[in-house]
């Protein structure tokens, strides 16, 4: 069974802190994906990236940056941590050109920052 | 990219045939149109995806008229595992970029 694996379930983090969240996919997939999911707001697109090293802003990439310097993974960044960035965070991959083919996405990491 | 419309909640019985509506009116030419199911606590999980006319998988159907501009997720004979929120999208084509409205609450009774 295919799967995409963030490394944390649950995670605190104080304010001003580093964070990575991590994403491995083992489906050779060449996009990957991080979103967040906030009450009332739906999933919201954070970044992508479509190779490794390459990298597009989505819809909201201010305060984070990610890293992909292998396909299988994709690593999102938190630079300072701050309380509007507790939610949950989905990773997801999908193979192609295009996400035509559908994405398969991680359980979430609920991030909670105080 | 396209942006969607379908309702915001629905109920339903056990063993019942569930329909969800959704439009998009702006759809592009190359743009398919994918349906995922949400459980609480989970990320969402891909159910089917079609272009025009009819798909069928072991899960859903999905119903597109010609005009592309609606489409419609059939859900047969619902159980009670099946209450999630469903997330209709629009785009793929052109783009790497799927965007998730704010789906549809299934709440199936028993």
């Amino acid at each position: 069974d295919v799967k995409v694996t963030q490394s944390s379930r649950y995670l605190v983090k104080r304010t001003g802190e580093k964070v990575f969240l991590e994403c491995v996919q083992d489906m050779d997939h060449e996009n990957m994906f991080w979103y967040r999911q906030d009450p009332g707001l739906g999933l919201r697109l954070i970044y992508f990236s479509y190779d490794v090293k390459m990298k597009e802003k989505g819809d909201i990439p201010e305060g984070y940056s990610v890293s992909r310097e292998k396909k299988e993974r994709f690593s999102l960044i938190l630079e300072s941590a701050s309380t509007n960035q507790t939610s949950m965070y989905l990773c997801a991959s999908s193979s192609g050109d295009s996400p035509s083919y559908g994405y398969t996405f991680g359980s979430g990491t609920r991030l909670t920052v105080v | 990219l396209a942006k969607t419309t379908q309702p915001i909640s629905m109920d339903s019985y056990e063993g019942q045939e569930v329909n969800i509506t959704c439009s998009h009116n702006n759809i592009a030419t190359n743009d398919y149109i994918t349906w995922y199911q949400q459980f609480p606590s989970q990320g969402p999980r891909f159910i089917i995806q079609g272009y025009k006319t009819k798909v069928t998988n072991e899960v859903a159907s999905l119903f597109i008229p010609a005009d592309r501009k609606s489409s419609t997720l059939s859900l047969p004979r619902v159980s009670l595992s099946d209450t999630a929120v469903y997330y209709c999208l629009v785009g793929g084509g052109s783009s790497y970029k799927l965007i998730f409205g704010s789906g549809t609450r299934l709440l199936v009774r028993p």
